[in-house]
Order: C-alpha cells, then sequence, then structure tokens
C-alpha cells in the first residue's frame, strides 16, 4: 500500500506558466514533508522542506501544507524549461525514514 | 562541502550472480540510506543504517543484504541477480531525524 500519493502523474505546462503538483501521506504519524526534483540522469535533490500548517515560499516555489488532511502541495510560477524534472515527495515520521511517492513528471514547454 | 560517492556507476550482472554496490560519505553523516529506483518511478527503501554496525531493513530488503562497518560507507548486497533486472540504486545520508537527504549519483544495474 502506497503511503504517499502523488498527482498528477505527469503535467504539461507552457513556459511562464504555473505548476501545481499534489502529494498526500495515509500515515498519520508524519510530521514533515519534503519536495525534491530528479532532473533526467541525476539524483534527486531538496528542494523544499516544510512541517508546519502553512505555506513557504522561496522564490518561485510555495510549498503549502494541510496537517489534518496530511497534504502538501508544490507551486511554481513563471515556469521554465529548466524545470523539467521528476519531482517527489516524501513523508517522514518521527524515526526521520523518508517515505517517497512515485513523483510526478513535469515537462515546460517553451 | 562533502561528498557522497557511489561505485560502480554502471554494473551489468549475471543472473543468479551476487553482486555488491558501495557507497562512501564524507559528511560525518550518521545516517545512511540505499533506496531503489525502477524507471521513471519513486524511491523505494531497501536499507538502511542510523549508526556504524547498525542495519534496519526498509520495504524492499529481501533479495538484499548490507553492511556498514564504518560510518562513512554502506554497501548493499543483491544476494542472486534477476534476469531482465533494471534499476538505479541511490545511496543518500543524512545527519539523522529531519534532517534532508543527500543522494549519490546512483548505481545503474542491468542483469543479463
Amino acid at each position: 500500500q502506497q503511503k504517499v500519493q502523488q498527482s498528477p502523474e505527469s503535467l504539461i505546462v507552457p513556459e511562464g506558466g504555473m505548476a501545481s503538483l499534489n502529494c498526500t501521506s495515509s500515515d498519520r504519524n508524519v510530521d514533515y514533508f519534503w519536495w525534491y526534483r530528479q532532473h533526467s540522469g541525476k539524483s534527486p535533490k531538496m528542494l523544499m522542506s516544510i512541517f508546519s500548517n502553512g505555506e513557504k515560499e522561496e522564490g518561485r516555489f510555495t510549498v503549502h501544507l494541510n496537517k489534518a488532511s496530511l497534504h502538501t502541495s508544490l507551486h511554481i510560477r513563471d515556469s521554465q524549461p529548466s524545470d523539467s524534472a521528476l519531482y517527489l515527495c516524501a513523508a517522514s515520521p518521527n524515526t526521520g525514514k523518508l517515505t517517497f511517492g512515485d513523483g510526478t513528471v513535469l515537462t515546460v514547454k517553451p | 562541502g562533502g561528498i557522497i560517492t557511489q561505485t560502480p556507476k554502471f554494473l551489468i550482472g549475471q543472473e543468479g550472480q551476487k553482486l555488491t554496490l558501495k557507497c562512501q560519505q564524507n559528511f560525518n553523516h550518521d545516517t545512511m540510506y540505499w533506496y531503489r529506483q525502477d524507471s521513471g518511478k519513486g524511491l523505494r527503501l531497501i536499507y538502511y543504517s542510523i549508526t556504524e554496525n547498525d542495519l534496519q531493513k526498509g520495504d524492499l530488503s529481501e533479495g538484499y543484504d548490507a553492511s556498514r562497518e564504518k560510518k562513512s560507507s554502506f554497501s548493499l548486497t543483491v544476494t542472486s541477480a534477476q534476469k531482465n533486472e533494471m534499476a538505479v540504486f541511490l545511496c543518500a545520508s543524512s545527519r539523522g531525524r529531519n534532517s534532508d537527504y543527500t543522494f549519490g549519483s546512483g548505481t545503474r544495474l542491468l542483469v543479463i
């Protein structure tokens, strides 16, 4: 049973557009969420993490978290072709061990 | 800055063969992890270790062994490679609980 569900599986947005990615955990013990980005043929790199209810913004990237529903979302504004990648959501309970979702493949069309 | 190095980068094995993948980090991180990633998919945890000589099974540990003889290194053994198996094995390390992971560049495995 997949404990971290991501949607959509794939997403195409035009250059300059907004990309919105979703992630939900089914593990009530989760207290941290992470977003990683993985370009093709490369290793995942951490983008943002969030553990408090609400919103966190870093440049073009905004992450939201609703702890009651264990739902997080990543929003990328002014999307660039270089943002095209696999976006992985991960959740960690107090053990610190990350469980990853299957990811969303984002394609930004010039 | 530190680095996490995986060797080899590519590994071609034969069905039934025992194969070992190695990972070294110089961050002085306590916790190390082995994940498997099938093409275009998410990461599944095979083994992790919170300190030297500690081993904890992940969701995908069957068919694998691991070893953490030193704090800086963590190796993974595929005990009997399965024909047509193709995946990327990613090693990661972290300071510990609620710290982000740093990943190695991966070992790409193909079994013929």
